[in-house]
């Protein structure tokens, strides 16, 4: 099976913009989860939509969104871009119905904003 | 609310030594998952344990499960440089009617040749 795939894989932003970031899981896998990790920050948990709806979210204002498909691949959306925001934004997969089950990461997309 | 603490921060090793994180909570877990990231690269489930006092093994890696169920260890005998990386542990926590990922910040280890 293909594993997770995400675009970009890199992208540069300035203060003030808005990016889309695309996800798109494992053959079979409903649910999608969003983590942002940055140096020293660990994995930081953003949301997780299974079916198409957000089922669990973490911390985060209200700039960062999400959405998931009917063929459960996953947007996520930040708006109005600080600084703070650049990270390695991390999309995974996962099989479990209730959610928290082993997580099949993507690559990442590496987010710049200047 | 249910954290996992996971030690140590970063360990130092020479090629060959042995080396071991711990994974350690206050509550019960109903199991513990383990990924490892290397440099540049995306984390990558290695293994989850379920079981009170359950051990798995994978080569030279060495997963157990606290006999209570609150904590976790991996460890790697005769480290490799293809071990160097960030070993994270994960352990669900009920959200209403679903499951969080809870996560440790994660274990580097940088391995001298």
């Amino acid at each position: 099976k293909a594993g997770v795939t995400q675009t970009p894989r890199y992208l540069i932003k300035t203060r003030g913009q808005q990016v889309t970031l695309s996800c798109s899981p494992i053959s079979g896998h409903r649910s999608v989860s969003w983590y942002q990790q940055t140096p020293g920050q660990g994995l930081q948990f953003l949301f997780e939509y299974f079916s198409e709806t957000q089922r669990n979210k973490g911390n985060f204002p209200g700039r960062f969104s999400g959405r998931q498909f009917s063929n459960s691949r996953s947007e996520m959306n930040v708006s109005t871009l600080e600084l703070g925001d650049s990270a390695l934004y991390l999309c995974a997969s996962s099989l479990a119905g209730r959610g928290a089950g082993a997580q099949y990461f993507g690559p990442g997309t590496r987010l710049l904003v200047l | 609310g249910q954290q996992v603490m996971q030690i140590p921060q970063y360990q130092h090793v020479q090629e060959g030594e042995d080396f071991t994180t711990y994974c350690n909570s206050s509550t019960t877990l109903s199991n513990i998952q383990w990924y490892k990231q290397r440099p540049g690269g995306h984390p990558v489930f290695l293994i989850q344990l379920v079981k009170s006092g359950e051990v798995k093994k994978q080569k030279r890696l060495t997963f157990q499960f606290g006999e209570a169920k609150k904590n976790s260890s991996l460890h790697i005998t005769a480290t490799q440089t293809t071990d160097v990386g960030t070993y994270f542990c994960a352990s669900p926590r009920e959200a209403g009617n679903n499951r969080k990922l809870i996560w440790g910040l994660g274990t580097s280890l940088a391995v001298n040749p």
